[in-house]
């Protein structure tokens, strides 16, 4: 099973500024990397597949990129609903898995 | 639009069963695999199972693998998951997800989720 590791756990940033989510896979997935929101209450929300590559009506703020092992979200000029849970999963083999997530908050 | 609706959730005993539903709506169901997600609660997600568009094409997680069966019906739009001999550690949102696109193994539409708690 290739693990998936997030970091931070938690990220502390002002509105307006940027956040750089971190993603790491124990074994190379190559780009087969995805990116979701998860805001409470909602299921989750495609950003990002192929590692680098947005989803349908994702705004261009968000940007990713990385292949291999190591993965980033960037996220530019923070709006007050980006501050919610980001997940990775890797789309290369099975068992899918998913990192523990990373929570934006407000500084 | 794409629609997914989960239902079936509820409290069950430890040893006991559930099925979940999760019907389809806005897309060509027969088309796409379907994948379970479930959240634990304050946990992240973890990928349960798939069911392929053939409807035998069938993978599961360790965790539930032997317990867990998911099946679908074309001429309804839905898939199911019919989970036995539940533990408290099954407690979750259970998601049920579709697949991008053939091989593409990521999701971009969810339903809202169904909850299942397995309480004494």
């Amino acid at each position: 099973e290739i693990v998936m590791t997030q970091s931070p756990p938690i990220l502390s940033v002002s509105p307006g500024e940027s956040a750089t989510l971190s993603c790491r896979a124990s074994q190379s997935i190559s780009s087969k990397l995805a990116w979701y929101q998860l805001k409470r209450g909602q299921p989750p929300r495609l950003l990002i597949f192929g590692a680098s590559t947005r989803a349908t009506g994702i705004p261009a703020r968000f940007s990713a990129s990385g292949s291999g092992t190591e993965f980033t979200l960037t996220i530019s000029s923070l709006q007050p609903e980006d501050f919610v849970v980001y997940f990775c999963q890797q789309h290369y083999n099975w068992p899918l898995t998913f990192g523990g997530g990373t929570k934006v908050e407000i500084k | 639009q794409v629609q997914l609706v989960e239902s079936g959730g509820g409290v069950v005993q430890p040893g006991g069963s559930l099925r979940l539903s999760c019907a389809a709506s806005g897309f060509t169901f027969s088309s796409y695999s379907m994948h379970w997600v479930r959240q634990r609660p304050g946990k992240g997600l973890e990928w349960v199972a798939v069911i392929g568009t053939d409807g035998l094409t069938r993978y599961y997680a360790d965790s539930v693998r032997g317990r867990f069966t998911t099946s679908r019906d074309h001429s309804k739009n839905t898939v199911y998951l019919q989970m036995s001999s539940l533990r408290p550690d099954d407690t979750a949102l259970y998601y049920c997800a579709k697949e991008f696109d053939h091989d593409k193994w990521f999701f971009d539409y969810w339903g809202q989720g169904a909850l299942v708690t397995v309480s004494p």
